[in-house]
């Protein structure tokens, strides 16, 4: 079966704790995305990669850090620097500069630093 | 500043009725609109999509409208199911352009909660 997954589903850490989220797509897709949503909020992108070994913050990057060393992985990093880590953080996957425009996202990860 | 918008936070409609979900944009350069639909705890799944060559586009009980001009569209169920009951996001990209330098990004609306009652 072709698709996004995400790993843990939920995920609990202390203040201060670096935590990284797991995504992986088995779709080829070039392209990979990190966003994150809160409550009455839409999703707010943190970062993508369009190529393997490139990546590029988007529009709330501050406290968080990525690595593509694969075309099918794109885990995210949530370090201390975060101010408000809790959220439901959403891997998305797409083909590429070109043709499909959608993109494709896995079931989320939603994390509580208590 | 946002440039895609959805005004309603929420929209009731009964079962069998028509929903119609609206969403704004700023940016003139967005030539790629896209609804998603997304259930609680889960990962938004993509709807229905729209070129900017195009004002309209139709897929089953789903059709979403495009007002170029008005830099308005929207999406109609019709009719609508007690399953259509989730958040409908909206969102641009201005794909052709490159817009950002980032070509394929997509700039979401903050979602519109759907509540279809029997």
């Amino acid at each position: 079966d072709g698709g996004i997954t995400q790993s843990p589903k939920y995920l609990f850490r202390k203040e201060g704790q670096n935590v990284t989220l797991s995504c992986e797509q088995n779709l080829n897709h070039d392209a990979m995305y990190w966003y994150r949503q809160d409550p009455g909020q839409g999703l707010r992108l943190i970062y993508y990669s369009q190529i393997v070994n490139d990546f590029q913050k988007g529009d709330i990057a501050e406290g968080y850090s990525v690595s593509r060393e694969k075309k099918e992985s794109f885990p995210l990093t949530v370090t201390s620097a975060q101010k408000n880590p809790t959220a439901f953080y959403l891997c998305a996957s797409s083909p590429g500069l070109a043709g499909i425009k959608e993109q494709f996202f896995g079931p989320g990860t939603r994390l509580t630093v208590l | 500043d946002q440039q895609v918008k959805q005004n309603s936070p929420s929209l009731s409609v009964q079962e069998g009725r028509i929903s119609i979900l609206n969403c704004d944009y700023t940016n003139s350069m967005f030539d790629y609109f896209l609804w998603y639909k997304k259930y609680p705890a889960e990962g938004p799944t993509f709807l229905i999509s729209i070129s900017s060559i195009k004002d309209k586009n139709e897929d089953g009980r789903f059709t979403v409208f495009l007002n170029k001009s008005a830099k308005h569209l929207s999406l109609h169920i019709v009719p609508s199911q007690p399953g259509d009951s989730a958040v409908y996001f909206c969102a641009a990209s201005a794909f052709l352009l490159g817009y950002g330098g980032s070509q394929g990004n997509l700039i979401f609306g903050k979602g519109t909660k759907l509540s279809v009652k029997p």
